[in-house]
């Protein structure tokens, strides 16, 4: 089945260690995005790519990084979590046309920092 | 800067009765609308999608439109303790990404 997997689904790291989370597509979408979720917050657009063209949102702060090597996969960089990082991590990928914007959820991350 | 408005709830609907969730957004230029259900701790789950004002209905659900009053809102008919979730309501951007609301909670009692 086509989908969007997320590694891994859970992950605990220390304060100001680098965490690299992935996110993999089997739908061949054009765009692949980041959000971040806190508890009972909606999700916030981190950055999106657009084939190879990032689109990084304007509050998204310096220790996020993100890369994607190619269309298949996407990585968040978290360069030096801080305790206000522990949140849930949505990738999503979208198509083109009309659908762009209709968007499909992996999983997700849980991100813990000690 | 888009918003999208929902009441956080919780909603609570007995079992077997229509369950209105409501949502109102600031873009008037807003061309795509959607609604994602997500269960406590997973992911969201697109259900439905309206690009033009009216009704569209799937199953037991039915998203309603109105451009003029900047309005969406998702009926459930029957509703099933299953159906009991966060319901997102989500403005597209094209591919610029969704603005989300901050989600209304249903509970559906039995």
């Amino acid at each position: 089945d086509a989908m969007v997997i997320q590694n891994p689904r859970y992950q605990v790291t220390q304060f100001g260690k680098p965490v690299t989370l992935s996110c993999s597509q089997t739908l061949n979408h054009n765009v692949m995005y980041w959000y971040q979720q806190k508890s009972s917050q909606a999700p916030k657009l981190l950055f999106h790519y657009y084939d190879k063209d990032f689109n990084n949102e304007a509050d998204t702060p310096d220790n996020f990084q993100s890369r994607r090597p190619n269309t298949s996969f996407c990585f968040l960089d978290i360069r030096s979590p801080g305790l206000g990082d522990a949140a849930m991590y949505l990738c999503a990928t979208s198509g083109v046309g009309r659908r762009v914007d209709e968007q499909f959820f992996g999983p997700g991350t849980r991100l813990t920092v000690l | 800067q888009k918003e999208v408005e929902q009441n956080s709830g919780p909603l609570s609907v007995p079992e077997g009765a229509i369950a209105s969730l409501n949502c109102t957004y600031s873009d008037r230029g807003s061309q795509s609308f959607f609604w994602y259900r997500q269960y406590s701790g997973k992911s969201p789950e697109l259900i439905m999608s309206i690009y033009s004002n009216g009704d569209k209905e799937d199953g037991r659900f039915t998203a309603q439109l109105n451009k003029a009053s900047q309005y969406v809102s998702l009926l459930i008919r029957d509703s099933q303790p299953s159906d009991s979730a966060t319901y997102l309501c989500a403005i597209g951007g094209g591919a610029d990404g969704l603005t989300f609301g901050k989600g209304t909670h249903l509970i559906i009692q039995p």
